[in-house]
Parts: structure tokens; C-alpha cells; sequence
């Protein structure tokens, strides 16, 4: 199983410009996530999605929107770049957020600068 | 912010070694988990502490979680070359640390 991929692996941008960031899992899994990973902060949630047709904003939202496609795929977009949202993008599958005994798996992220 | 911490931001072990770090967090809890991440890659899963358990063991890993005062431990036994990683501990799969660099020195 292939598990959670992201697409693209690198992106640079100018500021302004706008992008999609990909994210299909293969696990079934009802929940969607979406971090971003900046040096010294760790990871913060900007959107997830607990189940098909849902989403919700996370800890930084600002700047972001989100889609969930269908049960598989989560994109999130970046409608009008900025510099400050040069940073490592994680893409992240549960099977249910919020229960006792859930568990996150991971993409291996996207690294986008914004020039 | 509602991210935890974690202690120390790095820490340096001879290999055999036991490491210890360190996990505080400012919200109730349903359950703490802790990731380990190599470098480039993304974060995989280690293991799951429920808020009704005080210790659980996996292998080489042990925690600790003390709800009285939010904090967590993770110590890894008997630490090889291949630990060598940085370590996140997360909140109800929302709120993750700001992570511990460890080095296994062979």
C-alpha cells in the first residue's frame, strides 16, 4: 500500500502566484489533515477534514482553503502566496479524529518556497 | 499558541545509552502520541498513550503521562545509531510539540 501521498515534492512560488497542494490516501480512512512544519515550531494543523464533506480550520488557516474531494483526496490551496508560508507541508490520514486510540500516517511532505 | 514542548530541544547520547526527552501540553487530552521523524521525511507513528493509562511500553520505548501536570515522558532504552531523529509528541492528533533532535553517537 502506497499509504498517504503528496504531490508536489518541491514547489517554489513568487509571491501572488497560487498553487494546489495534492493529498490522496489509500487506508480508507474517514479523517484528513493538513500541517505545516516551520524550524522551531514543530507542526501546526491549518485544516482537517473529519469525514467526507466536512472541514475544519485548524490552528493557522489564514491564507489557505482546503477540499475534500471524495474519502481519498484532501487538496489545499494557496490562493495568493506569501513569503511567510515558505514552509514543509504535511498531508496526514486517521481513521476517525477525536477517539481514544487514533493514530496519524503521513506523507513525506512538500517543501514550498515563496519567493 | 496551543502547542506543547518538549525537553530538551537536543540531546546527545553514546549509542547503548538510554535517551530521555520531555513533553508538556496546555490542553485536556483524550490521548498523547509520540512521532519520530528523520530527517526529510515525514513523521511515523511510535506509540499512543490513552488519558486513563499512566506507563505503556512498546519494544524498546517506554511512556509516562501525568495529567495532573500535563506532561508526558519518552524514553528509549538501549539507543542505537538508527534512533538518531527528532521526536514530536501530539495532543488528540492536533496539537503537536516542537520536538527533540536526538543524536546517537556509534
Amino acid at each position: 500500500n502506497a499509504g498517504v501521498t503528496q504531490t508536489p515534492k518541491f514547489q517554489v512560488l513568487k509571491t501572488g502566484q497560487s498553487m494546489t497542494l495534492q493529498c490522496a490516501q489509500d487506508m480508507n480512512h474517514n479523517s484528513m489533515y493538513w500541517y505545516r512544519q516551520d524550524p522551531g515550531m514543530g507542526l501546526r494543523l491549518i485544516y482537517y477534514s473529519a469525514s467526507e464533506g466536512t472541514t475544519d480550520k485548524g490552528e493557522v488557516p489564514n491564507g489557505y482553503n482546503v477540499s475534500r474531494l471524495n474519502k481519498r483526496e484532501f487538496s489545499l490551496r494557496l490562493e495568493s502566496a506569501a513569503p511567510s508560508q515558505t514552509s514543509v507541508y504535511f498531508c496526514a490520514s486517521s481513521e476517525d479524529v477525536g477517539a481514544a486510540n487514533e493514530k496519524l500516517f503521513f506523507g513525506s511532505g512538500t517543501q514550498l518556497s515563496v519567493l | 499558541s496551543q502547542q506543547g514542548e518538549e525537553d530538551p530541544q537536543a540531546l546527545s547520547i553514546q549509542e547503548g545509552e538510554n535517551a530521555t526527552m520531555n513533553c508538556s501540553y496546555k490542553t485536556s487530552i483524550n490521548n498523547l502520541q509520540w512521532y519520530r521523524q528523520n530527517s526529510g521525511r515525514g513523521l511515523v507513528h511510535l506509540i499512543l498513550i490513552r488519558s486513563n493509562e499512566r506507563e505503556k511500553h512498546s519494544g524498546r520505548l517506554r511512556v509516562t503521562l501525568d495529567t495532573s501536570k500535563k506532561s508526558s515522558s519518552l524514553l528509549i532504552t538501549a539507543s542505537r545509531a538508527a534512533d538518531t531523529a527528532s521526536y514530536f509528541c501530539a495532543t488528540n492528533q492536533f496539537y503537536f510539540g516542537t520536538g527533540t533532535s536526538l543524536t546517537v553517537i556509534p
